[in-house]
């Protein structure tokens, strides 16, 4: 249980162009899933919580006119990269919560997206 | 500022032998804790998760929660090559909106088992 599937895996695109990145919870419903970015040899970073429903909250210092999040359904969230340009360059892993309290927050991520902007 | 520190490693441990990874967080709030195992290129798979002071065991995974010395750790039995990755510890804090779904990931500890 708790599988979470990331599309696609890598992409490849020329500067200025816009990106759209899918996460989706196999086989259970997330109202909350999260996009994180993980630059080489450095720890994932939180970039935004995504809730069905609702708009999502962008940590301090990513622009949200430039990664839009959109999570339409319990099983669907995903990560448009607008305007890339080669510092966007990075893996990015979403992941999803399973029920229980806030204080738990157990997380499954996807297998992450490598994004190279030339 | 929250901050999760972990020993960047590399920790090089032979097959058989015990590994020991520690953490420390600076968010004395936090009540959910996590480890994750990273192999390199890929995204990061829940191993261990704890919530309570003292010991909580998985088949070779034995993790070690201090709240007051605000200090996690991870043990694993009889470490196998396969064992080889990052291991990343995670706190769950507040995040900007002010719920409390906001995990911060240590920077890993590289792990070696020696075949």
């Amino acid at each position: 249980g708790a599988v979470v599937s990331q599309h696609p895996s890598w992409v490849i695109c020329k500067s200025g162009t816009s990106v759209k990145i899918e996460c989706r919870s196999l086989d259970f419903q997330a109202t909350t899933m999260f996009w994180y970015r993980q630059f080489p040899k450095q720890s994932l970073m939180l970039m935004a919580t995504s809730n069905e429903g609702s708009k999502a909250t962008y940590e301090q210092g990513v622009e949200k006119d430039k990664f839009l999040i959109n999570h339409a359904s319990l099983t669907l969230s995903t990560l448009t990269v607008t305007s890339a340009h080669p510092e966007d360059s990075s893996f990015y892993i979403c992941s999803a919560k399973t029920s229980g309290g806030a204080v738990y927050n157990e997380q499954f991520f996807g297998p992450g997206t490598r994004l190279t902007v030339l | 500022q929250k901050e999760v520190e972990q020993n960047s490693g590399p920790l090089s441990v032979p097959e058989g032998a015990i590994a020991s990874l520690n953490c420390t967080y600076s968010d004395r709030g936090s009540q959910s804790f996590f480890w994750y195992r990273q192999y390199s290129g890929k995204s990061p798979e829940l191993i261990m998760s704890i919530y309570s002071n003292g010991d909580k065991e998985d088949g070779r995974f034995t993790a070690q929660l201090n709240k007051a010395s605000q200090y996690v750790s991870l043990l694993i039995r009889d470490s196998q090559p396969s064992d080889s990755a990052t291991y990343l510890c995670a706190v769950n804090g507040k995040n900007s909106g002010g719920s409390n779904y906001k995990l911060t990931f240590g920077k890993g500890t590289l792990l070696t088992v020696n075949p």
